[in-house]
């Protein structure tokens, strides 16, 4: 069955800190790889996304991600934290084209300490 | 340019009643989905609309049920409520034609069944 892991359900990371977010996936062919960050009580805001070509991405806020066909993974990652960025993260991964649904990952909630 | 708007922010209902919870999709896009997030949990797939008639369906009871208007809007029922019905529903819209899969969402609405 398809479905996405974040093994790491807590992550708590001081100010300045690099950081890196975990993403593994279970498809027959690359899917179309997203993540998405979720402040409290608030919906989703896209940071990046990956369709095609070049495996490393950058998105906003000064997050990166990196795909990995060879261990089916899409790890986010940030070389220095704020602590605006305490929030929960989903990685989540869609099919290419028609009326396909995105897969959500757990979510994994990042604490930042001062 | 609106992005994806929701109503009510807040509900709470007894349960074995029935609640509506409303979308308008962002200005440009025809596709609307809507996802149960439970708390501490991932977003889950509920089902998807476009051209005013259910595209693809998750893993859900026939308790949910919606609809698309000729404008796009969308509205999510859900008949009987139960205790587990309690999450934070979100909507999300797309365009079914060019970039696809880039999701826009809303701010949820935050549903409590006592």
């Amino acid at each position: 069955a398809q479905s996405v892991t974040q093994p790491d359900i807590h992550i708590t990371v001081s100010e300045g800190a690099s950081l890196e977010l975990r993403c593994n996936y279970s498809y027959g062919a690359t899917p179309y790889l997203f993540w998405y960050v979720q402040s409290p009580g608030q919906g989703l805001q896209l940071l990046l996304k990956y369709f095609s070509g070049d495996t490393l991405v950058q998105g906003i806020k000064g997050f990166e991600a990196e795909f990995k066909r060879s261990q089916s993974s899409f790890n986010l990652r940030k070389p220095s934290v704020h602590w605006s960025d305490a929030a929960e993260y989903f990685c989540a991964v869609v099919l290419s084209g028609g009326y396909n649904k995105l897969i959500f990952g757990a979510g994994t909630r990042l604490a930042v300490h001062p | 340019d609106a992005g994806v708007t929701q109503s009510p922010t807040h509900l709470i209902k007894t349960r074995g009643q029935q609640v509506t919870l409303r979308c308008s999709p962002k200005s440009g896009h025809d596709t609307v989905s809507w996802y149960q997030q439970a708390l501490g949990q991932g977003p889950q797939f509920i089902f998807q609309y476009y051209e005013e008639e259910e595209r693809q369906r998750g893993n859900f009871p026939d308790r949910f049920s919606g609809h698309q208007f000729p404008n796009y809007s969308s509205e999510l029922n859900v008949n009987a409520l139960l205790l587990g019905d309690s999450a934070l529903y979100l909507c999300a819209s797309r365009t079914i034609y060019g970039t696809s899969n880039l999701y826009t969402f809303g701010s949820g609405t935050r549903l409590t069944v006592v």
